[in-house]
């Protein structure tokens, strides 16, 4: 059984970092593209980022370039979303979801239960 | 970017009646597109992939249908646990998007 568990949510400042961990099992993470979907709070969902399996390449949302980057250890079977200048509006709950496929970042097979992000001062 | 626009966004029927929410694309993205179903509180789940496509273990009350810029998805003889939020994505390139979402409540 595919299980994805996040971890690493919290409130932090304006202006601030975080780091937010997904930790895969039930299926070989290696083979498969990943990605960080949000969904602020009452609102729709939004895809932040994505990974290819393997780590090759990776893409990021336009709202997130140059602040955000994600990336994955196959040998932890761990993805991670390394978060800086955090702002307002990337208060959300933010979802690890698995694609179907190794290269292509497709649609959404499996997703974890998700961990909050909350930017406040 | 793609934008994808969902109608209705909300949306009122009974148990057993026949429904259609429609996603539309800015541009064509032949048939990659996703359907998924949130409940409050609870992570989304793919109901139909690539247009057509059931996921596994999706009941087939669950239909969807169409290519390049306009898809729906009709849900026949709804049931209770059908009550919920409909998002369609579409696959086709980066940045992956979602539509704005179609709320299903009970008449």
């Amino acid at each position: 059984e595919v299980q994805l568990l996040e971890s690493g949510g919290g409130l932090v400042q304006p202006g601030g970092s975080l780091r937010l961990s997904c930790a895969a099992s039930g299926f070989t993470f290696k083979n498969f593209a990943m990605s960080w979907v949000r969904q602020a709070p009452g609102k729709g969902l939004e895809w932040v980022s994505g990974i290819r399996g393997g780590g090759d390449r990776t893409y990021l949302a336009d709202s997130v370039k140059g602040r955000f980057t994600i990336s994955s250890d196959p040998s932890k079977n761990t993805l991670y979303l390394e978060m800086t200048g955090l702002r307002a509006d990337d208060t959300a709950l933010y979802y690890c979801a698995k694609s179907e496929d190794a290269v292509v970042v497709n649609y959404f097979e499996s997703w974890g239960q998700g961990t909050l992000v909350t930017v406040s001062s | 970017d793609i934008q994808m626009t969902q109608s209705p966004s909300s949306l009122s029927a009974s148990v057993g009646d026949r429904v259609t929410i429609t996603c539309r694309s800015s541009q064509t993205i032949n048939r990659y597109l996703n359907w998924y179903l949130q409940k409050p509180g609870k992570a989304p789940k793919l109901l139909i992939y690539d247009a057509s496509s059931l996921q596994s273990g999706v009941p087939s009350r669950f239909s969807g249908s169409g290519s390049g810029t306009d898809f729906t998805l009709t849900i026949n003889s709804l049931q209770p646990e059908d009550f919920a939020t409909y998002y369609c994505q579409q696959s086709y390139t980066t940045p992956l998007t979602f539509g704005g979402g179609t709320k299903l409540e009970i008449k």
